[in-house]
């Protein structure tokens, strides 16, 4: 079965530490997403990736970092700079690259910071 | 004023009436919208998707677009406890801006049986 596959889906963290969220897919996209979810706010971007080797920063990059080597796996490092990163984190993944309508979603990442 | 703006509810409905969401947006050059379905814990899930003005239906659902008022809006009829969700609607921004999709907060509907 096509999909997109994040892991851990559960994560805990001490403050300080970076943390790498993984994100692979098997339904052949070329564009690539990260969004975070806090509780009232909806879904913000964080990074997004339209072909590999090549990625653009959204609305909420700092503090997280990533990279596209390959065109299956989009990982996110939440890094210590990063002041509030407990959230839900969310990676997607569409066809379009001329605009991302349809978004193919994973079942998320929930990272706590103890 | 944010991109895309809906009313966070939650909006409660009984079992078998209409409910009905909307969502407002700034860009009036926006050509296409979209409806995502997130039951609580899990992620979103497309279900409707409209391209300028007009009505979409699909089933229980119908998508109505008025780009005059910069809203759009997502009809469930016959709602089923099934339904209870939240409803977030997207918007993409041009491609000069980016290839990203912009959601609103969301809306929580609650159909009671």
């Amino acid at each position: 079965d096509g999909g997109i596959t994040q892991s851990p889906k559960y994560l805990f963290r001490k403050e300080g530490q970076n943390v790498t969220l993984s994100c692979e897919q098997n339904l052949n996209h070329d564009a690539m997403y990260w969004y975070r979810q806090d509780p009232g706010q909806g879904l913000r971007l964080i990074y997004y990736s339209q072909i590999v080797n090549d990625f653009q920063k959204g609305d909420i990059a700092e503090g997280y970092s990533v990279s596209r080597e390959k065109k299956e796996s989009f990982p996110l490092t939440v890094t210590s700079a990063q002041k509030n990163p407990t959230a839900f984190y969310l990676c997607a993944s569409s066809t379009n690259q001329a605009y991302a309508g349809e978004l193919f979603f994973g079942e998320g990442s929930r990272l706590t910071v103890l | 004023q944010k991109e895309v703006e809906q009313n966070s509810g939650p909006l409660s409905v009984p079992e078998g009436a209409i409910a009905s969401l909307n969502c407002t947006y700034s860009d009036r050059g926006s050509q296409s919208f979209f409806w995502y379905r997130q039951y609580s814990g899990k992620s979103p899930e497309l279900i409707m998707f409209i391209y300028s003005n007009g009505d979409k239906e699909d089933g229980r659902f119908t998508a109505q677009l008025n780009k005059a008022s910069q809203y759009v809006s997502l009809l469930i009829r016959d709602s089923q406890p099934s339904d209870s969700a939240t409803y977030l609607c997207a918007v993409p921004k041009p491609a000069e801006y980016g290839n990203k999709l912009v959601f609103g907060a969301g809306t929580i509907l609650r159909v009671k049986s």
